[in-house]
């Protein structure tokens, strides 16, 4: 069955310093999510991503947050200066539709920021 | 704005018993309802999702919902749950026709099920 994959699985980085988490999204979907976690709270939405431009993002993805679709397979998240709040888990997700189409996810990329 | 009540942050539940995990929504426009578990370091994974129709829908590994529109409700059952359903249980919603395809999650729900 076809997954959703991220790596890296961790990621431990001292603050100010850029990381860039990696996805590959379902090979024919083409709508591209990432969410995040702060540890003992909820799973917040990040950025939607379709037709290779932002469609919609949250008020948490300010400047320094990107995303880009490098190539056909692979979605990435880059944070420019992490700061110490960005530590979470990232998700990424993907859906073949939007409206009420299934977001399938990734096991996620624990973050944590020193 | 869309929001998501898990008012139940843990669930014990002896093995072969049923459980009931709670969820409420609040939006103003029509949604999509869906139902994710979380397995120890894994990801989301759907359980079951409702669309539109049936206000009862099954899901995967004899968990159902029922949509109840006047009480803005989602609520997840299982008649008799087993140790494997240990994990954390998170409600979702996305608003329909509006052109935003995000996901709103609730806080989630650990269900803990004990021999």
């Amino acid at each position: 069955e076809p997954e959703v994959t991220q790596t890296p699985s961790h990621q431990v980085t001292q603050m100010g310093q850029e990381v860039i988490l990696r996805c590959v999204p379902i090979s024919n979907h083409l709508y591209f999510y990432w969410y995040r976690q702060i540890l003992g709270q909820k799973v917040e939405f990040l950025v939607s991503f379709y037709n290779n431009e932002i469609s919609e993002k949250s008020e948490i993805f300010d400047d320094q947050f990107s995303v880009e679709r490098p190539d056909g397979s692979n979605f990435t998240l880059k944070i420019r200066s992490t700061k110490l709040e960005d530590s979470a888990m990232y998700f990424c997700a993907s859906s073949e539709a939007g409206g009420g189409g299934t977001q399938y996810f990734g096991p996620g990329t624990r973050l944590l920021v020193l | 704005a869309q929001s998501v009540t898990q008012l139940d942050s843990q669930v014990p539940v002896f093995e072969e018993a049923p459980v009931e995990l709670r969820c409420n929504y609040s939006s103003s426009v029509s949604v999509y309802l869906f139902w994710y578990v979380q397995y120890p370091n894994q990801g989301l994974q759907l359980l079951l999702k409702y669309l539109s129709g049936s206000t009862l829908v099954k899901g995967i590994n004899g968990f159902e919902a029922e949509f109840n529109k006047s009480q803005t409700s989602f609520h997840l059952r299982k008649p008799s749950v087993h140790i494997s359903d240990t994990a954390e249980y998170f409600c979702a919603v996305s608003d329909q026709g509006s052109g935003t395809y995000k996901y709103i999650f609730g806080t989630g729900t650990r269900l803990k099920v004990l021999a």
